[in-house]
């Protein structure tokens, strides 16, 4: 069974720190691993998708790499702002569809 | 990149209705997808909304309970019918092919 899973779950950070998410995966077959940042009430919107021979892209404040070796993949965000508390998700596309994490919900703190 | 409309943002029913949710691309995309996601949990799929043809319908979700609508390469409904209690959740609506974009969903509560 495909499954994607975040840690951790939540955590809180003050504003200006740094702070690392961490996804693990079994999709298979494996096209892509995508980061989505969801604001309260909002879709999720795209910060980075990465391929199999792609380990780090960066999005501004936000850097994810990729293990496809492992089938492990970390969000990176640098100088947190109040307006990076959200829900994180990691989603793997494998043939079609996307297998969803269960989010690490960020909270930064003034 | 692609931005989707939902309609409506969000709703109260009652139980035994039904809610039509709509959702437009502004540009054609391939693939559109259907999602559900209760609070605090991630996304669940319902369905695949092909153009043209019946939905692909997840383990759990059928079609007389979500009837699906795909007229074109830019537009797809969602009915939710016969709502109970259980149904209240967000309907999220997604396109693309190889980027998925997604809507501002649809909340939805059933009295």
């Amino acid at each position: 069974k495909n499954q994607v899973e975040q840690s951790p779950q939540s955590l809180i950070i003050l504003e200006g720190k740094n702070c690392t998410l961490q996804c693990n995966y079994t999709v298979s077959p494996f096209s892509n691993l995508r980061w989505y940042k969801q604001d309260t009430g909002r879709g999720p919107v795209s910060l980075t998708i990465m391929t199999f021979s792609e380990n780090t892209k960066s999005n501004g404040r936000y850097t994810a790499t990729l293990d496809a070796d492992t089938k492990q993949s970390s969000l990176h965000i640098t100088a947190s702002q109040l307006s990076d508390s959200a829900s994180y998700i990691c989603v793997v596309r494998g043939d079609y569809k996307l297998s969803f994490g269960a989010g690490t919900t960020v909270t930064v703190r003034a | 990149s692609a931005v989707i409309s939902q309609k409506p943002s969000r709703d109260i029913c009652q139980r035994g209705t039904s809610l039509t949710i709509q959702c437009q691309v502004d540009s054609q995309v391939t693939m559109m997808f259907w999602y559900r996601q209760q609070p605090g949990q991630s996304l669940t799929l319902i369905a695949t909304a092909n153009q043209g043809s019946e939905a692909t319908y997840e383990s759990g979700f059928v079609i007389d309970k979500f009837p699906i609508s795909r007229p074109n390469l830019t537009f797809s409904t969602l009915t939710v019918s016969n709502m109970s209690p259980e149904d209240s959740s967000i309907y999220l609506c997604s396109g693309g092919d190889y980027e998925q974009y997604f809507g501002p969903g649809t909340r939805l509560t059933v009295t």
